[in-house]
């Protein structure tokens, strides 16, 4: 039971280029929200999925989009990044019977030139 | 708007006690919120209020009074494995989790 896995761990990006996230997730869990950490600031959620095949816009969705296909993975992409996205990505997951309590993934540290 | 205020950083003394506070306002309340996380790791679940009271696990306490919008997380017997910082979030109406930017706390010898 590997809970909340996040792929890749680190990456450097060229301002433009783009990139995908994948968290994957073997507890069954119906929700899973990206979120980005930032010095100095909370975690601030950028999208979230209640189901397969469903996502919404969280917080600071801009310059980001998602993908939900099956219910244990959970895609960010960044389609022309930008060095203000720099920051580290928490994937997290819960289930719909306790969503409050969020398990998250180890990040990614992403870091555009 | 919503917002969540903790201390920016505190620092104790191994053995000791320590309180860290956080105050919020969200749009609805469903629930006060503690994770840990240690540095360049992904923080993890401490606690859950959503009645008011004290909440004890160990050495660690989580105490809410939904009336104040006021939650402080109550370390004991600190341990320098304790050193990290403790993130408050707080469950709006929308059951989105609005984050505090966290506590940094360091345990001194």
């Amino acid at each position: 039971n590997a809970g909340v896995t996040q792929t890749p761990k680190f990456r450097v990006l060229k301002t433009g280029q783009s990139m995908t996230l994948l968290c994957a997730q073997d507890m069954n869990h119906e929700y899973m929200y990206w979120y980005r950490q930032d010095p100095g600031m909370g975690l601030r959620l950028i999208h979230y999925s209640v189901g397969e095949g469903t996502t919404a816009k969280g917080e600071v969705p801009d310059g980001y989009n998602v993908s939900r296909l099956k219910k244990q993975n959970f895609l960010l992409g960044l389609e022309s990044a930008a060095p203000s996205q720099t920051s580290v990505y928490f994937c997290a997951s819960s289930s719909r019977d306790a969503q409050e309590t969020q398990y998250f993934g180890p990040g990614t540290r992403l870091l555009v030139l | 708007g919503q917002n969540i205020d903790q201390p920016t950083e505190m620092t104790a003394t191994e053995g000791a006690i320590v309180q860290i506070n956080c105050t919020y306002q969200t749009s609805g309340f469903n629930g006060l919120f503690w994770y840990q996380q240690h540095a360049g790791e992904a923080p993890t679940f401490l606690s859950y209020n959503v009645l008011d009271g004290l909440e004890e696990k160990g050495r660690f306490s989580s105490f809410l009074s939904r009336s104040k919008g006021y939650s402080y997380l109550l370390l004991k017997e600190l341990q320098m494995k304790d050193s990290a910082s403790y993130l408050c979030a707080a469950l709006d109406s929308n059951y989105q989790l609005i984050w505090g930017a966290g506590t940094k706390l360091i345990i001194k010898p």
